[in-house]
C-alpha cells in the first residue's frame, strides 16, 4: 500500500529555532507539493517540484523558508528562524504526473508544528 | 486566479440520511479538474472523488456522488446513507492541469457531523 510519509508527525519548538520537515513521496511520483493548513488561511500552497526541479515557491516566505529535493525519494522543508506565526499543519503531497489519474494528489499525514 | 467557495461552514445529518455539500468555483479555463477531499480528526487528507471538466457524466464512488454543473460553476457532493465515519471536514479543490499535476486551490471547508 503505497503512501506518502512525513516526519516528524508533531513538533514543538521555541521561537528562533530551526525546523526541518521531511517527506518521502510515493515511489514513481514525479510531482511533490508542500501545503500549509491554518485556521485563518485554510490550505495554501507553499512550493512544488516536478522531477525534483522547483516550479513555484511563491507561497513561501523566502527569508525564512526553504524547500529542496535532494533526491527523488526525499523532499525537505526548512524554517529558520521559526516564529509563532509559523504554527500550522504542513502537508506534503505527491502525484504521478503521468498515466491514469495523473492529476490526483496523495497526501501525507502532515506535520503539526507549534512554535512557542 | 481561480477561487473556490464553500458556503456552508458546518452541516449535520442524521445517520443513514443523505446530505449535500455545496461548492462553487470561479475560473476562465475550459479544461480542469475538481476534487473533494475528506479530513477526519486524524487530519489525514483523503481523496473522496474527482471530476474531469470535459466529462459530462457526474462522478460516483459508492455512497459519494457529485452534481457537476459546468455552466453554473458548481460542484456539489452528495453523501448517501451517511455513516458515523463520514464525520469530517470536507474540502472542495480545483486544479488547472498544465502538463500534468499542478497545485490544488482549496475552499475553506465544510465541517460535517453525522449524528447517531
Amino acid at each position: 500500500d503505497a503512501r506518502v510519509t512525513q516526519t516528524p508527525r508533531d513538533k514543538v519548538t521555541e521561537m528562533g529555532q530551526e525546523v526541518t520537515m521531511r517527506c518521502q513521496p510515493i515511489l514513481g511520483h514525479n510531482t511533490v507539493f508542500w501545503y500549509r493548513q491554518t485556521m485563518m488561511q485554510g490550505l495554501e500552497l507553499l512550493a512544488y517540484f516536478r522531477n525534483r526541479a522547483p516550479l513555484d515557491d511563491s507561497g513561501m516566505p523566502k527569508d525564512r523558508f526553504s524547500a529542496e529535493m535532494p533526491d527523488a525519494t526525499l523532499a525537505t522543508l526548512k524554517i529558520q528562524p521559526s516564529e509563532p506565526r509559523d504554527s500550522a499543519v504542513y502537508f506534503c503531497a505527491s502525484g504521478p504526473g503521468t498515466g491514469v489519474q495523473r492529476e490526483t494528489q496523495y497526501f501525507g499525514p502532515g506535520t503539526r508544528l507549534l512554535v512557542l | 486566479a481561480q477561487t473556490v467557495t464553500q458556503s456552508q461552514p458546518e452541516m449535520s445529518v442524521q445517520e443513514a440520511e443523505t446530505v449535500t455539500l455545496s461548492c462553487t468555483y470561479d475560473t476562465s479555463e475550459n479544461n480542469y479538474y475538481l476534487f473533494w477531499y475528506k479530513q477526519p480528526p486524524s487530519r489525514q487528507m483523503i481523496l473522496v472523488i474527482r471530476q474531469e471538466a470535459y466529462k459530462q457524466q457526474n462522478a460516483t464512488e459508492n455512497r459519494f456522488s457529485v452534481n457537476f454543473q459546468k455552466a453554473a460553476k458548481s460542484f456539489s457532493l452528495k453523501i448517501s446513507d451517511s455513516q458515523l465515519g463520514d464525520t469530517a471536514m470536507y474540502f472542495c479543490a480545483f486544479m488547472k492541469p498544465i502538463s500534468g499535476n499542478t497545485p490544488l486551490v482549496f475552499g475553506k471547508g465544510t465541517r460535517l457531523s453525522v449524528i447517531a
